[in-house]
């Protein structure tokens, strides 16, 4: 089945530690996206990628940083310079096209400890 | 810039009940829109999604409507079952941006 693979489900990050979240798609979508919620917030987008080694900045991007070697890959690395990094990290990907709908991952929570 | 707003924040409903969560958003420019639903913990499952130039899309119990020019969407649920508790979220494309509302927690009581 096509679906899009996050992992690890859960992750803890130490103080001053950089931590990357994986993100797969099987659906050759061409472009991929991350979202960050916070409770009473919704969703915020981190990055987005619309085709490889090709990525943009989304609205709350400073302390993240991504790749995208691979048009089924699209990692996202949390640096320590993101002070209030623990959340719930949302991957999703889509067709590159104005008719086409968004496909969402489970999630990583991530927890500073 | 898109705003999108859900009302209400939350519900809590009987069983059997039919209801309607409603979502508005302020840009009238968007490609389409899409329903979500999240359980605790998880992550989205796509509901239902309108091409811009349709009035509305249907699946099992679910119906939602898009009224564009007047910046409106509803997502109608028939018949409700505890199964249907979850948290509601509207979203809309416009351009490269996915753009969503704070949802609505909704609980359906046996």
């Amino acid at each position: 089945d096509g679906g899009i693979t996050q992992s690890p489900k859960y992750l803890f990050r130490k103080e001053g530690q950089n931590v990357t979240l994986s993100c797969e798609q099987n659906l050759n979508h061409d472009a991929m996206y991350w979202y960050r919620q916070d409770p009473g917030q919704g969703l915020r987008l981190i990055y987005y990628s619309q085709i490889v080694n090709d990525f943009q900045k989304g609205d709350i991007a400073e302390g993240y940083s991504v790749s995208r070697e691979k048009k089924e890959s699209f990692p996202l690395t949390v640096t320590s310079a993101q002070k209030n990094p623990t959340a719930f990290y949302l991957c999703a990907s889509r067709t590159v096209g104005s008719g086409y709908g968004y496909t969402f991952g489970s999630g990583t929570r991530l927890t500073v400890v | 810039k898109q705003e999108v707003t859900q009302i209400p924040a939350a519900l809590s409903v009987p069983e059997g009940e039919n209801l309607v969560l409603n979502c508005s958003f302020t840009d009238s420019a968007i490609y389409n829109l899409q329903w979500f639903r999240q359980d605790p913990g998880k992550g989205l499952t796509s509901l239902l999604l309108i091409q811009s130039s349709q009035r509305e899309q249907t699946s099992g119990r679910l119906n939602a409507s898009l009224d564009k020019s007047s910046g409106r969407s509803t997502l109608y649920i028939a018949a409700s079952q505890p199964g249907d508790s979850a948290t509601y979220l509207c979203a809309v494309t416009s351009g490269s941006r996915l753009t969503f509302g704070e949802g609505t927690q909704l609980t359906v009581n046996p």
